[in-house]
């Protein structure tokens, strides 16, 4: 079984341009979540969707947001990026509508994020 | 004050040693993950626990819901256990959403 997949691996991007991000998760898991790392802040949880639907959400500004589509891969847009943006950009996937409190969560290796 | 707290910061130990890293939370959490991750980024689940105790290999993570506190104990440490160890509490009075400890960096020496 493949594990989650994240694209691209790295991305550099322009202060004021927006981005947009895919996780794939595994295959069957319908709950995908985000996360935000950086040095100074450490992890940070963006959101959480399950069946297409956001279920729960981070405290991050309305310039993140994301989707998930009818076969469970999802996206996260981030709009007029700023320089605090970059970061790396993990997504994990869950195998039960227990989401987030789920025995498990599988990581993807993330999406390296640089915004100059 | 960050809501989730973890120590020590760093640890270094010998092969060999028992070692012992601790998260304290502020609000009621209804879940907690411990979490490790390797240079290079990438993040593997260790435990979700509840309640209790749980016991995966030489791995072993507590949680006691009244304190607000869980420890996840290594024993007989390897050199491949040196990552960096985070916990993460569930809390829907928080929102329903996952807040992270800032870590424990880890290195066993041989």
């Amino acid at each position: 079984k493949a594990g989650v997949t994240q694209t691209p691996r790295y991305l550099i991007k322009t202060r004021g341009q927006q981005v947009t991000l895919s996780c794939s998760p595994i295959s069957g898991h319908r709950s995908v979540s985000w996360y935000q790392q950086t040095p100074g802040q450490g992890l940070q949880f963006l959101f959480e969707y399950f069946s297409e639907t956001q279920r729960n959400k981070g405290n991050f500004p309305g310039r993140f947001s994301g989707r998930q589509f009818s076969n469970s891969r999802s996206e996260m847009n981030v709009s007029t990026l700023e320089l605090g943006d970059s970061a790396l950009y993990l997504c994990a996937s869950s195998s039960s509508d227990r989401g987030l409190t789920n025995e498990k969560l599988f990581f993807g290796s993330g999406t390296q994020l640089s915004v100059l | 004050k960050n809501e989730v707290e973890q120590s020590p910061q760093n640890l270094t130990a010998q092969e060999g040693e028992f070692i012992t890293i601790n998260c304290s939370y502020s609000v009621g959490i209804s879940a907690l993950h411990w979490l490790q991750q390797h240079p290079g980024g990438g993040i593997v689940s260790l435990f979700m626990l509840s309640s209790g105790k749980k016991k995966h290999g030489r791995l072993i993570a507590t949680i006691n819901i009244q304190e607000k506190h869980s420890s996840l104990h290594i024993t007989a440490s390897h050199p491949r256990d040196s990552a960096v160890y985070i916990c993460a509490a569930y809390s829907k009075a928080a929102g329903n959403k996952l807040t992270f400890g800032g870590g424990t960096r880890v290195l066993v020496k041989p």
